[in-house]
């Protein structure tokens, strides 16, 4: 079965610092990847997916990750962290076929500090 | 599209009763999906539709919990005999029909949260 791996469930940095969040999945096929966000008391929003293509993925809000096969990662990056991003994030799998439902990792809380 | 809407957003209630939750997909999505989320875990999957067929169920769905989508456009999900263990978020999500295949984006909802005291 697919799993979802989120290395650091807090992590924290300066406001205008690197934000790096890790993400590994487990399958011997590379699925569709995702990487979404959840505000405090909201649903989930998708800032950016991988499906096929280009393993340098662009999302929203300035964020990108990088889709590395060899390493069966797809690590969310920002290079310049704002207040505004402190929220919750989830990495998630879909494995390819026929399957339509997410496989979550178990998240990753972001704080900036000032 | 005022996307996808759940209600109610908040339920209280005691163990051994019954609860319903609505969820209403944005308009024209054929799919839909319910997961649970409990805290500090990313959400779980526990059923999807297609139209209003069931087609998947995750074993996390016992007998006591049945999900519907009569009319392929707004779904419930129905706890029954409710237990301790289900207090939880359950988020509904929905996505559109076309030819993208698995990758195709879920929207989600808001939420209902449960409280099973």
């Amino acid at each position: 079965a697919q799993s979802v791996t989120q290395l650091g469930s807090h992590v924290s940095v300066s406001e205008g610092a690197l934000v790096l969040l890790r993400c590994n999945y487990s399958s011997s096929v590379p699925p569709y990847l995702f990487w979404y966000v959840q505000y405090p008391n909201q649903g989930l929003q998708l800032l950016l997916k991988y499906t096929t293509g280009a393993t340098l993925v662009k999302g929203i809000n300035g964020f990108e990750a990088e889709f590395k096969k060899s390493e069966t990662s797809f690590h969310l990056t920002k290079p310049s962290a704002h207040m505004s991003d402190a929220a919750e994030y989830f990495c998630a799998v879909i494995p390819s076929g026929s399957a339509r439902q997410l496989t979550f990792g178990s998240g990753t809380q972001l704080t900036v500090l000032p | 599209d005022t996307g996808v809407s759940q209600n109610p957003r908040h339920k209280i209630t005691k163990r051994g009763q019954n609860v319903t939750f609505r969820c209403d997909p944005i308009s024209e999505h054929n799919r839909l999906y319910w997961y649970r989320q409990t805290l500090g875990q990313g959400p779980e999957f526990l059923t999807y539709f297609q139209n209003e067929a069931q087609l998947e169920k995750s074993r996390l769905l016992s007998d006591r919990f049945s999900a519907e989508r009569p009319k392929g456009s707004f779904s419930t999900l129905e706890i029954q005999r409710t237990e301790q263990g289900d207090s939880a978020m359950y988020l509904c999500a929905s996505s559109p029909r076309g030819s993208g295949g698995a990758q195709e984006t879920q929207y989600f909802g808001p939420g209902t949260r449960l409280l099973v005291l």
